[in-house]
């Protein structure tokens, strides 16, 4: 199985900072990755796909980047509604793999 | 737009099976691929298994081999996960989601989710 890691884990940051979360693959997936965000008590929801391409009506602050092994997800200018939960996947090969999550906290 | 609707919260006692549905409304069912995902209390995202209804062939995750079975009605656009000997450890949210694949088809990712279904298990 793939397995993936996210680093940091935990993030404390502030309205209008710019946000970086990586994510690593065990092995190489090309560009087979998306990204979620997910707040307690609601089901996630899509952000990126391929790694790159932000899903229909997803602020443009957000963007992801990267191939292989080595990706990331960039909040350009924090805002309020973005404190959250934050989960890479996998979608090169089953069983796809989650991250372990990188929780987004106010500073 | 696509809906998926879960069905409720359920208490199961160690040793029996819980079977969740979710149901799809508002566009195509059977073109599209159903994925099962858990979340333990404070814990992380886990894939459990998918399924297209169109192929009705399901693929699951090792861990999940032997006890989980996932299977679809189309006639009533509805996708079903039923998790057999359990235990306290899946004691989780249960979530479907729909595995949507992009551009010319080789990328996927879950773009739409049910509202998630509380499934206990204690004696």
């Amino acid at each position: 199985d793939i397995q993936l890691t996210q680093s940091p884990s935990f993030l404390s940051a502030s309205v209008g900072d710019r946000v970086t979360i990586t994510c690593r693959a065990s092995q190489g997936i090309s560009s087979y990755l998306a990204w979620y965000q997910q707040k307690p008590g609601k089901a996630p929801k899509l952000l990126i796909y391929a790694a790159s391409t932000l899903q229909s009506g997803v602020p443009s602050r957000f963007s992801g980047s990267g191939s292989g092994t080595e990706f990331t997800l960039t909040i350009s200018s924090l805002q309020p509604e973005d404190f959250a939960t934050y989960y890479c996947q996998q979608l090169n090969s089953y069983p796809f793999t989650f991250g372990p999550g990188t929780k987004v906290d106010i500073k | 737009q696509v809906q998926l609707v879960q069905s409720g919260a359920e208490v199961k006692k160690p040793g029996s099976s819980v079977k969740v549905s979710c149901k799809a409304s508002g566009g195509t069912f059977s073109s599209y691929a159903i994925s099962w995902v858990r979340q333990a209390p404070g814990q992380g995202l886990e894939w459990m298994g998918g399924i297209i209804p169109i192929f009705g062939t399901a693929n699951y995750a090792q861990k999940f081999q032997g006890r989980v079975t996932i299977t679809t009605d189309e006639s009533t656009s509805t996708a079903y996960m039923e998790l057999s000997s359990l235990r306290s450890e899946d004691t989780a949210v249960y979530y479907c989601a729909r595995v949507n694949y992009y551009g010319s088809g080789t990328h996927a990712a879950f773009d739409i989710w049910g509202q998630g279904t509380m499934v206990t298990v204690s004696s």
